[in-house]
């Protein structure tokens, strides 16, 4: 089946830094990626819509200028969370879409979890 | 508005069968979709329904009633490692997942 590989799975970064999570679909091309946030004991958070070749679609409520979303090929997409503070310690996930295919179904990456100290 | 609804938390015993209901709202509707989460990890899939019926996938089945906005998720012969949230997500006419909060399934021995 596709392969959607996210990394790092664990960071741990300072106050004030920025960090980037990079997620590849491996045997795929996937002309839509979907960034997500998960909170302990919460359901999954769509954060942000991120289309190959344009800007994302961010949901209600999540800053663009904070989560910097980069899709410039059909494999990658990439998060930067810049400026992290403690409050951004969270688990990303991204899922990818296989391009031409109508199902729908979504491939998950193994998720990021991000520690501000 | 857009809504899914599920049980918070299911316990079951090993060997058994445990059914988890999910009842559904979307604008428009491409689908229902099960997923599997083991803690700290990501969500696994597991099934995906868009016409009525069964599907049967080894010890996982699912089944959709777009009439009534409502799927289920069948496990059978449970075993201890099935122990995980599952969460019930539909796709809305825009092919975005709405989910729902998950049901913790746990497995005793």
């Amino acid at each position: 089946g596709a392969v959607v590989s996210q990394h790092p799975s664990r960071v741990i970064c300072k106050s004030g830094t920025s960090v980037k999570i990079e997620c590849r679909s491996l045997d795929f091309q996937a002309t839509t990626m979907f960034w997500y946030r998960q909170f302990p004991k919460q359901s999954l958070m769509l954060m942000a819509t991120s289309n190959e070749g344009s800007k994302a679609t961010y949901e209600q409520g999540v800053e663009k200028d904070k989560f910097l979303i980069n899709h410039a090929s059909l494999t990658l997409s990439t998060l930067t969370v810049t400026s992290a503070h403690p409050e951004d310690s969270s688990f990303y996930i991204c899922s990818a879409r296989e391009a031409g295919v109508d199902t729908g179904e979504l491939f998950f990456g193994e998720g990021s979890r991000l520690t501000v100290l | 508005g857009q809504n899914i609804d599920q049980p918070t938390e299911m316990t079951a015993t090993e060997g058994a069968i445990v059914q988890i209901n999910c009842t559904y709202q979307t604008s428009g509707f491409n689908g229902l979709f099960w997923y599997q989460q083991h803690a700290g990890e990501a969500p696994t899939f597991l099934s995906y329904n868009v016409l009525d019926g069964l599907e049967e996938k080894g010890r996982f089945s699912s089944f959709l009633s777009r009439s009534k906005g409502y799927s289920y998720l069948l496990l059978k012969e449970l075993q201890m490692k099935d122990s995980a949230s599952y969460l019930c997500a539909g796709m809305d006419s825009n092919y975005q997942l709405i989910w729902g909060a998950g049901t913790k399934l746990i497995i005793k021995p």
